[in-house]
């Protein structure tokens, strides 16, 4: 079975502009979750999608937005970045939505924001 | 708000030796979760404990999750190279309705060959 996948690895931006990052689940799994990686914050959850509705937020302002399509895939919106929007952005799948299932994640999105 | 501590941050050891990191939280856990990452990769989920005092073994992996359901250990027996990277515990969000994932900051391993 194929792992989480998420497009690009790498992407470098200037201040102001946006980005946007994808993520296809593993087959069968329904849940995505986003999260970002800082050296100093760690892992900081963005938002869960589950049968394209939006089921969970973490605190970040919203500049961060997302969806996810009836096939699961989910894509992540960084509008008017900014220097700390510098991360390791992580999509993470699981079977059911919530806390109870394991999460798989995918090599992530190195975002560099200049 | 509910938080989450790992200890200790950094750990360096020879090869051969053992490898301890602790997670306590500040409220009761309904579960917690264990991953590992590797340098330069993403986290992959360990191991899930859910019961009060359950010890869980992966080879030569043993988790612990107290018995007031507060804290948990991941204890590594040998060290090998492959150990190397960071270990994070997560736990669900107590004031969230349980409904989001709070992690821990991380304890990173070094392992001297």
């Amino acid at each position: 079975k194929a792992g989480v996948t998420q497009t690009p690895r790498y992407l470098i931006k200037t201040r102001g502009q946006q980005v946007t990052l994808s993520c296809s689940p593993i087959s069968g799994h329904r849940s995505v979750s986003w999260y970002q990686q800082t050296p100093g914050q760690g892992l900081q959850f963005l938002f869960e999608y589950f049968s394209e509705t939006q089921r969970n937020k973490g605190n970040f302002p919203g500049r961060f937005s997302g969806r996810q399509f009836s096939n699961s895939r989910s894509e992540m919106n960084v509008s008017t970045l900014e220097l700390g929007d510098s991360a390791l952005y992580l999509c993470a799948s699981s079977l059911a939505q919530g806390v109870g299932s394991p999460l798989h994640f995918g090599n992530g999105t190195r975002l560099t924001v200049t | 708000g509910q938080q989450v501590m790992q200890i200790p941050q950094y750990q360096h050891v020879q090869e051969g030796e053992d490898f301890t990191t602790y997670c306590n939280s500040s409220t009761t856990l309904s579960n917690i979760q264990w991953y590992k990452q590797r340098p330069g990769g993403h986290p992959v989920f360990l191991i899930q404990l859910v019961k009060s005092g359950e010890v869980k073994k992966q080879k030569r992996l043993t988790f612990q999750f107290g018995e007031a359901k507060k804290n948990s250990s991941l204890h590594i027996t040998a060290t090998q190279t492959t150990d190397v990277g960071t270990y994070f515990c997560a736990v669900p969000d107590n004031a969230g309705n349980n409904r989001k994932l709070i992690w821990g900051l991380g304890t990173s391993l070094a392992v001297n060959p």
